[in-house]
């Protein structure tokens, strides 16, 4: 099994350009969400969605959007990239037990 | 608001020894409680779980008991390995849909 599947692995970016990170769930979740980890900070979440059609703001949502047009898919994008946006970025899914599945991370530089 | 409060590493100890990692919680109502591990690397993983007051999760030889009264989670280890080296976050969850809160980790490493 798949499980949740991010791309890309890493990516560097200029300040100011944009770009979304696409995170993928083949389990039919109806939950996901997205988190940032920085040194110290723990996990962050971002935004998150329980079903297509539906999203929300977590603790730390700005300058970031996300969309749900289908169950499987849950993208990030970064409208205008700052260098606080220098972060591992993880996606993450569940059918509503407690339990998150997580990718494998995107590791994101913003120069 | 809901939180999570767990020490803050790192935790260094030799092969063999006893690990306990604390956690406390803040939350209303009855939430389910977790242990995730992270290692290098890698995605977060579920490592075990509890779901009621005096419930006792466990998952390769770790454990952690729902402690209502002194609202803790704290997770044990009888005789940690180098394996065992990584990243431990505690976190809660409310009833419904409602998102995880994470601690902010605890990184452990054994030596040999």
């Amino acid at each position: 099994n798949a499980g949740v599947t991010q791309t890309p692995k890493f990516q560097v970016l200029k300040t100011g350009q944009s770009m979304t990170l696409q995170c993928a769930q083949d389990m039919n979740h109806e939950y996901m969400s997205w988190y940032r980890q920085d040194p110290g900070m723990g996990l962050r979440l971002i935004h998150y969605s329980v079903g297509a059609g539906i999203t929300d703001q977590g603790e730390v949502p700005n300058g970031y959007n996300v969309s749900r047009s289908t169950t499987e898919d849950f993208p990030l994008r970064l409208l205008s990239a700052a260098p606080s946006q220098t972060s591992v970025y993880f996606c993450a899914s569940t059918e509503n037990t407690g339990e998150l599945f997580f990718g494998e991370g995107s590791r994101l530089t913003v120069l | 608001g809901n939180s999570v409060t767990q020490m803050e590493g790192p935790v260094t100890l030799s092969e063999e020894a006893f690990l306990t990692i604390n956690c406390t919680y803040t939350a209303t109502g009855y939430p389910s409680l977790f242990w995730y591990v992270q290692y290098p690397g890698e995605g977060l993983q579920l490592l075990l779980k509890a779901t009621k007051a005096d419930d006792k999760g466990s998952n390769k030889g770790f454990e952690a008991t729902y402690r209502k009264e002194t609202t803790s989670f704290h997770l044990e280890k009888g005789s940690v390995q180098v394996s065992d080296s990584a990243v431990y976050f505690c976190a809660l969850r409310n009833s419904g849909n409602t998102p995880l809160v994470f601690g902010k980790g605890t990184r452990l490493s054994v030596i040999a």
